[in-house]
């Protein structure tokens, strides 16, 4: 498809499980971003690739979370050992990379961890 | 920290009057801010961005303005229709960063 997609849509999953998040960015695009989204909050950012490089993982909020990009397309979100807490909706952007660009967004995973 | 906040969590409006959604952001070095739409179950929509060497963007029916001196967005919304009614998000970054910091989202009611 032409926009960014995201798999599974919705996962739920038992406290101290590993889960994985997909997404898929429009093609061509060599920046991408996961960001979270609490119920009823904003965004907050996560990590971002530039290719398969993540300069920035400042938002990472713990070491259980971890991402990474492969090919400079496809890029994996990995939660380990889950935790009620990270119940949330994870969302992946995509843009280009060059100067400052407009961020397409996926429609999202959303995470349920009992 | 840096934040960027909402003045208002709910407007809500009659169809064919305009909107108007502000936003005020903390990061003085923030040069890119851009304002999403997003219905529920659906990821953030882009709608506008404004670079922070203007004031004033328009688009079809939307009009963002940027006032660097208070730190003040808004987004404003002409003849509003019940299709607009969704949670519109600011969001903002610099050039250094590119990761997006938004605000709290302000829910947009359109009352037929």
């Amino acid at each position: 498809g032409a926009g960014v997609s995201q798999s599974p849509s919705n996962k739920v999953t038992e406290k101290g499980k590993d889960v994985e998040l997909r997404c898929d960015p429009i093609s061509g695009h060599t920046a991408l971003y996961w960001y979270r989204q609490s119920l009823g909050q904003g965004l907050e950012f996560l990590i971002y690739f530039q290719g398969n490089s993540a300069p920035d993982k400042s938002g990472l909020p713990s070491d259980r979370f971890s991402a990474e990009r492969t090919g400079g397309s496809v890029s994996t979100l990995t939660i380990q050992r889950t935790q009620q807490e990270d119940s949330a909706v994870y969302l992946c952007a995509s843009s280009f990379l060059g100067g400052i660009n407009e961020q397409f967004f996926g429609p999202g995973t959303r995470l349920t961890v009992l | 920290g840096e934040s960027v906040g909402l003045h208002l969590p709910t407007l809500s409006v009659q169809e064919g009057d305009n909107s108007i959604i502000n936003c005020a952001y903390s990061n003085s070095a923030s040069d890119y801010f851009i304002w999403y739409k997003q219905e529920s179950g659906k990821g953030p929509q882009f709608i506008i961005d404004i670079r922070s060497n203007m004031d004033k963007r328009q688009g079809q029916r939307v009009t963002v303005l940027l006032n660097k001196t208070v730190k003040h967005l808004s987004l404003q919304i002409a003849a509003t229709q019940p299709g607009d009614s969704a949670v519109y998000f600011c969001a903002e970054t610099d050039t250094g960063r590119r990761a997006l910091t938004f605000g709290s989202g302000t829910r947009l009611q359109v009352q037929p």
